[in-house]
């Protein structure tokens, strides 16, 4: 079975920018959870989902939004770039909670200029 | 808020030697933890998930114990290989939040042939 997988790997972006991950989970697994990974504040939670709904949200602004569709495969979009969020972003996911097992993904790396 | 420890920050060993990493966490009402590891610039592997219920966990040579009432776990490591060197995270995921994983720092381990 293939594991949980990220477009692109590696991205470098300008200040002000918007970018476009994704996320295509492990074959069945209905829940996708979104981290972002820095060196000064490690990994954090940006949101979860299940089902196409958004089941839960972490401490970030809404620059940051996801989405997931039918086929459980997921994209989160930051608008406005800053050079803060240069961070290796993190994708997991699970059969059907994030509860169980979370199987992550490579990451991508942004890199904001 | 629940807060995740992991000492030491950083181990050094030599080949074939036991050890422990440790991880406490400040909110005792968890659903379950969960080790990872990570490799340089790479995504997290499962390790191994404990369950609140459950008082350790097995995986070949590793050993995970988790004491709910005084917020510790520990990852016992036999016989070290060079190959475990990585980063160890320990996650906590909290009855409330449901999904959302809370990290610890890491601990970053060297195994030296």
């Amino acid at each position: 079975k293939a594991g949980v997988t990220q477009t692109p790997r590696y991205l470098i972006k300008t200040r002000g920018q918007q970018v476009t991950l994704s996320c295509s989970p492990i074959s069945g697994h209905r829940s996708v959870s979104w981290y972002q990974q820095t060196p000064g504040q490690g990994l954090q939670f940006l949101f979860e989902y299940f089902s196409e709904t958004q089941r839960n949200k972490g401490n970030f602004p809404g620059r940051f939004s996801g989405r997931q569709f039918s086929n459980s495969r997921s994209e989160m979009n930051v608008s406005t770039l800053e050079l803060g969020d240069s961070a290796l972003y993190l994708c997991a996911s699970s059969l059907l909670t994030a509860q169980e097992t979370q199987y992550f993904g490579p990451g991508t790396r942004l890199l904001v200029l | 808020k629940q807060e995740v420890t992991q000492i030491p920050a950083a181990l050094s060993v030599p080949e074939g030697e036991n050890l422990v990493l440790n991880c406490s966490f400040t909110d005792s009402a968890i659903y379950n933890l969960q080790w990872f590891r990570q490799d340089p610039g790479k995504g997290l592997t499962s390790l191994l998930l404990i369950q609140s219920s459950q008082r350790e966990q097995t995986s070949g040579r590793l050993n995970a114990s988790l004491d709910k009432s005084s917020g510790r776990s520990t990852l016992y490591i036999a016989a070290s290989q060079p190959g475990d060197s990585a980063t160890y995270l320990c996650a906590v995921t909290k009855e409330a939040s449901g999904s959302r994983l809370t990290f610890g720092e890491g601990t970053q381990l060297t195994v030296n042939p």
